[in-house]
């Protein structure tokens, strides 16, 4: 079964730190370009960034709001992508999902919620 | 203000065929294929409709997508209890380098 599991979502104060992984399962990991996706509480999506795959050397594209402070990276060898957050604001409260870029954004995970908050 | 431009509200009765815009420019809809999304309160959202019309697998032919110019739509015919959702459109933008989500729809069967 293909499946995107996050995890790593809590609390945290506004300019602090937190970050996130995404075990994948059940599909070749490292063929697959990989995106995050934000939902803020009563909002619609918002793309956050993606990295492509090693054949196009992961690089990497942010939305202009998290560019500078969001990374994205990725280890192919544990099916595993990630999202370090630093500089943290109150408007990066959301669900972040993991998602695989195939087609389209075409498997989701469940979602972690990141709250930033004082 | 999103990008892409959704109306926010949409309804139909059961049985009946509702379609949902969503608008955008050159450097988006204009020049790269669009994607709709269904997602229900609570949930992930599910890929309906990718490369403007093409449906995945498990997605029933009452979901149809197509796009002309800088515009694009979801048709649902058909219309279902179930189908009551929001629905989000998709593109790249390439003068952002990076997707762009229309504001969703939420789409109400009475």
């Amino acid at each position: 079964e293909v499946q995107l599991v996050e995890s790593g979502g809590g609390v945290v104060q506004p300019g602090g730190s937190l970050r996130l992984s995404c075990a994948a399962s059940g599909f070749t990991f490292s063929d697959h370009y990989m995106d995050w996706v934000r939902q803020a509480p009563g909002k619609g999506l918002e793309w956050v960034g993606r990295i492509r795959n090693k054949v196009k050397s992961y690089t990497t594209e942010y939305a202009a709001s998290v560019t500078g402070r969001f990374t994205i990276s990725r280890d192919d060898s544990k099916s595993s992508l990630f999202l370090q957050m630093n500089c943290l604001k109150t408007e990066d409260t959301a669900v972040y999902y993991c998602v695989r870029d195939n087609y389209g954004l075409d498997v989701w995970g469940q979602g972690t919620t990141v709250i930033v908050s004082s | 203000q999103s990008v892409l431009t959704q109306p926010p509200s949409a309804s139909g009765t059961p049985g009946q065929r509702v379609t949902i815009s969503c608008s955008g420019s050159s450097s988006n809809i204009g020049s790269n294929s669009v994607y709709w999304y269904q997602q229900f309160p609570g949930t992930a959202p599910k890929l309906l409709i990718y490369r403007n019309n093409q449906r995945p697998s498990g997605v029933p032919d009452r979901f149809s997508g197509s796009k002309s110019g800088t515009s694009a739509s979801l048709a649902i015919s058909g219309l279902r209890s179930e189908d009551e959702a929001d629905y989000y459109c998709v593109a790249w933008d390439d003068s952002l380098s990076g997707r762009v989500f229309g504001g969703g729809t939420k789409l109400t069967v009475l």
